[in-house]
C-alpha cells in the first residue's frame, strides 16, 4: 500500500552542524505534511508543515522542502543543538475528511558534542 | 490555547485485566479526537478516530475499544489486557476538515505483565 517512509533510522550530528532528514511519500494524492519531533517518553511536538502548493517552509532554526516530482519530503535543522536530539516523524495527511494522517517510520536524531 | 490531558501518565496491568485510558481536551469545540499506539522503537498506529459524540471508527481489530461520552472526551478500554497490548497510547485532536494539523498528549505508558 501507499506509504510515508524515512531513509535514514538514525543520524548522527555535531553540535552546531545544520541536519537534514529526509522522507519519502508514494501517495500522491497527499496535499499537506507535517513534521513532528518526539522526545523519549513524550507525545509528538508539531515542527513545521507544508502544503502541496509549496516548495519551501522556514520556521525557526528549520526549513522543511517539498519536492513533488519526486515526493520527498525533508527537514533541515539548522546549527543543531543537544536539545533536538529526538525521533522526527514526517506525516502526510490521507485526503479524507477526517484528517488521517499516515506518520513514516521516523528517524533518531543524535546530537554529539 | 489548547491543550489535551492524558492519564495516567503510567499503568502496569496483568494479562487478563480491563483498561480504561482517558483523554481530555480543553480550549477548542467539536474536535476530531484519535488514539494511536506506539511499540517501543517504531512509528505510530492509529486505533481509533472520532468525528463527534458516540461516533467511533475503528482503524484496526483488537481487543481494544473507544468511547467518545463527552464533545472533549475520548476513552480507549478493554475487556482483558493481552501482552501484545503493551506500548505507548497517544492521543490526539484536531479540527479537521478546517486543517489535519494533529496536536497529541503526552502519552501513556502501559505495560501488561
Amino acid at each position: 500500500g501507499e506509504s510515508v517512509g524515512l531513509h535514514l533510522p538514525t543520524l548522527s550530528v555535531q553540535e552546531g552542524d545544520n541536519s537534514i532528514i529526509n522522507c519519502a511519500y508514494s501517495n500522491s494524492a497527499s496535499d499537506y505534511f507535517i513534521w513532528y519531533k518526539q522526545e523519549s517518553g513524550k507525545g509528538p511536538q508539531f515542527i513545521i508543515d507544508i502544503r502541496s502548493n509549496m516548495d519551501k517552509r522556514q520556521g525557526q532554526r528549520v526549513t522543511v522542502l517539498l519536492n513533488k516530482t519526486v515526493k520527498h519530503l525533508s527537514l533541515q535543522i539548522a546549527a543543531t543543538q543537544p536539545g533536538d536530539s529526538a525521533v522526527y516523524f514526517c506525516a502526510e495527511n490521507m485526503g479524507d475528511s477526517w484528517g488521517k494522517l499516515q506518520f513514516g517510520a521516523g528517524t533518531q536524531v543524535v546530537v554529539t558534542p | 490555547s489548547q491543550t489535551i490531558h492524558q492519564w495516567p501518565a503510567t499503568l502496569v496491568q496483568p494479562v487478563g485485566s480491563p483498561l480504561s485510558l482517558e483523554c481530555t481536551v480543553e480550549g477548542t469545540s467539536n474536535p476530531n479526537l484519535y488514539w494511536y499506539r506506539q511499540a517501543a522503537g517504531r512509528g505510530l498506529q492509529l486505533l481509533f478516530y472520532s468525528v463527534g459524540i458516540g461516533q467511533i471508527s475503528s482503524e484496526v481489530p483488537q481487543n481494544l475499544s473507544a468511547s467518545r461520552p463527552q464533545d472533549r472526551q475520548f476513552i480507549l478500554s478493554s475487556k482483558k489486557l493481552l501482552l501484545s497490548d503493551s506500548g505507548f497510547y497517544l492521543c490526539a485532536w484536531s479540527l479537521a476538515p478546517l486543517t489535519d494539523t494533529q496536536y497529541f498528549g503526552p502519552g501513556t505508558r502501559l505495560t501488561v505483565l
